[in-house]
């Protein structure tokens, strides 16, 4: 079976502070991989997703990046945190080459102060 | 662009009682819709995925229906207990070439024993 993992679980960082999120799946090869940010009051918003390694496609303008080193992690970068960053933010895989049903992992909450 | 629409944002209901959740969408021209459930803190757990090719899809006490030509799809919860006491949320998919999953904000559902 497949299973999804995230870490760390909670961060808190200053502001202007580097960023690092990881996301690794295990039971399944060339997912596709999914960065979804969800704030308060907004609901879900997708920021990157991958379909293979080295390929990021970007949904929306922001301070974040995205990486994918290997064919089941996926990371989730910045250089300089700003408040407007705090959020609950989530990783999601699904089939490769599939618009099928989506998998999240358990999310990590980041506090921008 | 698509919407996704949940309403009523907040639901409270006795043990026991059958319940209807409501998402509706703008762009009837969707590939597969998804209804998760979120726990506070939590990721998200997909409960059903309906392919726009059908009416419904059951899972033990859960039924979703997808009525693709007006937009609308329904979460019936039948014998409803506290352990179903979270946040659901429905999310669309239109595929043609794009990976975006759509996201209502949810109805917080509160089951009294």
């Amino acid at each position: 079976s497949q299973t999804i993992h995230q870490w760390p679980a909670t961060l808190v960082q200053p502001v202007g502070s580097p960023l690092s999120l990881e996301c690794t799946v295990e039971g399944t090869s060339n997912p596709n991989l999914y960065w979804y940010r969800q704030a308060a009051g907004r609901g879900l918003q997708l920021l990157f997703y991958s379909v293979g390694i080295g390929q990021i496609s970007s949904e929306v303008p922001q301070n974040l990046s995205a990486s994918r080193p290997q064919d089941r992690q996926f990371i989730l970068s910045s250089k300089k945190l700003l408040l407007s960053d705090s959020g609950f933010y989530l990783c999601a895989w699904n089939k490769a080459f599939s618009y099928n049903e989506q998998f999240f992992g358990p999310g990590t909450r980041l506090t921008v102060l | 662009k698509q919407e996704v629409t949940q309403i009523p944002a907040a639901l409270s209901v006795p043990e026991g009682e059958n319940l209807v959740l409501n998402c509706s969408f703008t762009d009837s021209a969707i590939y597969n819709l998804q209804w998760f459930r979120q726990d506070p803190g939590k990721g998200l757990t997909s409960l059903l995925l309906i392919q726009s090719s059908q009416r419904e899809q059951t899972s033990g006490r859960l039924n979703a229906s997808l009525d693709k030509s007006s937009g609308r799809s329904t979460l019936y919860i039948a014998a409803s207990q506290p352990g179903d006491s979270a946040t659901y949320l429905c999310a669309v998919h239109s595929g043609a070439g794009s990976y975006q999953l759509t996201f209502g904000k949810g109805t917080k559902l509160s089951v009294i024993p």
